[in-house]
């Protein structure tokens, strides 16, 4: 099992620029999210999903876009990225409680 | 919206002392409340957690307590180690007839054990 996977592991972006991050999990899990980690503001709820082809918004949905097409993929689309979404994303999944995380993606926009 | 705070943002103790991480939450229909350690460029791994009718639960130097009424949980590290240093995240789930499970988190605590 590998577990909660997400591709890239880095990525700089200029202003303006588009790209997706991917999700992966293969334990199965109805549930994912992405969440964004921002120096003294914890984890932020970007969107999530309680199922294959269900999505909704979380906390901070502005400027993202996602997609749940099958059931083990998550993907997180930035459309026209800005110097604010600088950060480290988060993928996590779960089943009836607790989400296990992915090892994060840090992006860089500049 | 729902919101969890938690303090400190900052801890600081000596090797062997015991600390103490709270968090608050403002609604009243969560029942799951999980604590989360991060560690220096990893992920965040679920250390501990708590459901609401539960008061306490104990995992060897850790425990966690719940108290309803006033809508707050605390974390408590007894005899810290060095290895205890790292970001601490508490989190909420709100009710399950939510029929969602969207966890909100805490700020974090970042706790570093002296040696």
């Amino acid at each position: 099992n590998a577990g909660v996977t997400q591709t890239p592991k880095f990525r700089v972006l200029k202003t303006g620029q588009s790209m997706t991050l991917l999700c992966a999990q293969d334990m199965n899990h109805e549930y994912m999210y992405w969440y964004r980690q921002d120096p003294g503001m914890g984890l932020r709820l970007i969107h999530y999903s309680v199922g294959e082809g269900t999505t909704a918004k979380g906390e901070v949905p502005d400027g993202y876009n996602v997609s749940r097409l099958k059931k083990q993929n998550f993907l997180l689309g930035l459309e026209s990225a800005a110097p604010s979404q600088t950060s480290v994303y988060f993928c996590a999944s779960s089943t009836d409680r607790v989400p296990y995380f992915g090892p994060g993606t840090r992006l860089t926009v500049t | 919206g729902e919101n969890v705070e938690q303090h400190p943002s900052t801890l600081s103790v000596q090797e062997g002392d015991s600390a103490v991480i709270k968090c608050t939450y403002s609604d009243s229909a969560s029942n799951y409340f999980p604590w989360y350690k991060q560690e220096l460029g990893k992920r965040p791994q679920l250390i501990i957690d708590i459901r609401s009718n539960v008061g306490e639960k104990k995992d060897q130097r850790i425990a966690v307590t719940l108290n309803k009424t006033a809508k707050h949980f605390s974390l408590h590290i007894t005899e810290t180690q060095p290895e205890d240093s790292a970001v601490y995240f508490c989190a909420a789930s709100p009710s399950l007839t939510s029929g969602t499970y969207k966890y909100i988190f805490g700020t974090g605590t970042r706790l570093k054990v002296l040696a």
